[in-house]
């Protein structure tokens, strides 16, 4: 069973233009988040993260926002760049973030220039 | 810098053969983890461990055995290698919970 689904396998979006990438999880324990970038033969990069007692956190160009009923978060892109063509994982965990992650698939994000 | 490094980037092994992969970091991060990666899958949890001597099953243990004898490394250990470990395996650090996890570059093991 699925706990965390990224139901997009990919997105293109033009460069300049704003990307969304989206995350649902089922498991109501989860209440750390986490987002991921992935370049191909490279390991994974930390981009953001958001605890469930907030609702978005803002670093940069990337915002996550959590809707805690509805069991869902979104990754903006604001404005989207060409460097930001790769898979992009959304990943939660429970305890605190105390346990390992619990990844979704996997979105690979395309940029149009 | 956070670096975590993967002792081998390409790996192939025989079936039946027992396989170590060897991760270390270098900034005292206290918890290390292991994940295997495969197409349409995404990451799993294979083991980790919050410190030294200790370790947990992930969501994906069997066929794998761990070892944590210092710090800042942390061994997965292929007891009988078996086609379907075919993958690419990533190791993680991270200073305590809730902070970000930190991986190193992966290596792709084949076993024939």
């Amino acid at each position: 069973d699925q706990q965390v689904k990224q139901n997009s396998p990919s997105l293109s979006v033009q460069e300049g233009r704003i990307s969304i990438l989206n995350c649902d999880y089922t498991n109501s324990m989860f209440d750390y988040f986490l987002w991921y970038k992935k370049y191909p033969a490279e390991g994974p990069t930390f981009l953001i993260s958001i605890s469930s007692i907030k609702d978005k956190n803002e670093d940069g160009r990337f915002t996550v926002f959590l809707n805690k009923s509805a069991k869902h978060l979104s990754l903006h892109i604001v404005p989207s760049q060409p460097g930001d063509s790769a898979v992009y994982f959304c990943a939660a965990s429970s305890g605190g973030g105390a346990d390992g992650l619990t990844f979704g698939k996997g979105t690979h994000l395309i940029i149009q220039p | 810098d956070v670096k975590v490094t993967q002792s081998s980037r390409y790996l192939v092994k025989r079936t039946g053969e027992k396989v170590f992969l060897e991760c270390v970091q270098d900034m005292d991060h206290e918890n290390m983890f292991w994940y295997r990666q495969d197409p349409g899958l995404g990451l799993r949890l294979i083991y980790f461990s919050y410190d030294v001597k200790m370790k947990e099953k992930g969501d994906i243990p069997e066929g794998y055995s761990v070892s944590r004898e210092k710090k800042e490394r942390f061994s997965l250990i292929l007891e009988s290698a078996s086609t379907n470990q075919t993958s690419m395996y990533l190791c993680a650090s991270r200073l305590s919970a809730p902070y970000e996890q930190y991986f190193g570059p992966g290596t792709r093991l084949t076993v024939t």
